[in-house]
């Protein structure tokens, strides 16, 4: 199985506040995983990926960070929402050696 | 500006009607992809292309390579309204990114 659970699935948050998502994969280990924020039904936009637990690579300068404590968890947070956060964010890993990516069922974050 | 441009960026048609749409770049890619999704849920895999002129059929959806690796169609014969989502076509860098474009959103009328 390749499952990706995405929690949680829907989120309200005021400006300023912090904010955690999480994100865990079932399946081989050592995947691929990568955080792809979708803004207003459009195109994803890659914001971090991570090739092994506590390896981290940021694609986009932002008040988001991202994190692997273990080889199947991936966590985005931040220490202060801007109202520019608001989006569906999508948790995905890669299939070994086949580039196609198997995403969540995301998370969508409104910041009021 | 986008790698990849999609085109059109929204298109609605009536049920039993046939449609193209388009994802363009002046890039050349060792290979295509193209993902369905629909609203509220995490895009899933169509179709990966991976040789210039080459066509590969999903039941109803026909996909095409452009001969110089550039470009490539998705032709959908005969939409339903199961066809509605947002389409998205998507390249990897050979690295360990894969960079989508903007995604043409179909509406299907029943």
């Amino acid at each position: 199985s390749q499952t990706i659970h995405q929690w949680p699935a829907t989120l309200v948050q005021p400006v300023g506040s912090p904010l955690s998502l999480e994100c865990t994969v079932e399946g081989t280990s050592n995947p691929n995983l990568y955080w792809y924020r979708q803004a207003a039904g459009r195109g994803l936009q890659l914001l971090f990926y991570s090739v092994g637990i506590g390896q981290i690579s940021s694609e986009v300068p932002q008040n988001l960070s991202a994190s692997r404590p273990q080889d199947r968890q991936f966590i985005l947070s931040s220490k202060k929402l801007l109202l520019s956060d608001s989006g569906f964010y999508l948790c995905a890993r890669e299939s070994s050696g086949a580039n196609v990516l198997t995403f969540g069922a995301g998370s969508r974050l409104t910041v009021l | 500006t986008q790698l990849l441009e999609q085109s059109p960026q929204f298109l609605s048609i009536q049920e039993g009607e046939n449609l193209t749409v388009y994802c363009n770049s002046s890039s050349v890619f060792s290979s295509l992809q193209w993902y369905r999704q629909e609203p509220g849920e995490g895009p899933v895999l169509l179709v990966t292309v991976v040789t210039g002129g080459e066509v590969k059929k999903l039941k109803r959806l026909t996909f095409q390579f452009g001969d110089a690796r550039k470009d490539s169609s998705l032709h959908i014969t005969a939409a339903q309204p199961g066809d509605t989502g947002l389409y998205l076509c998507a390249f990897n860098t050979g690295g360990f990114k894969t960079i989508f474009g903007a995604g043409t959103r179909l509406f299907v009328k029943a």
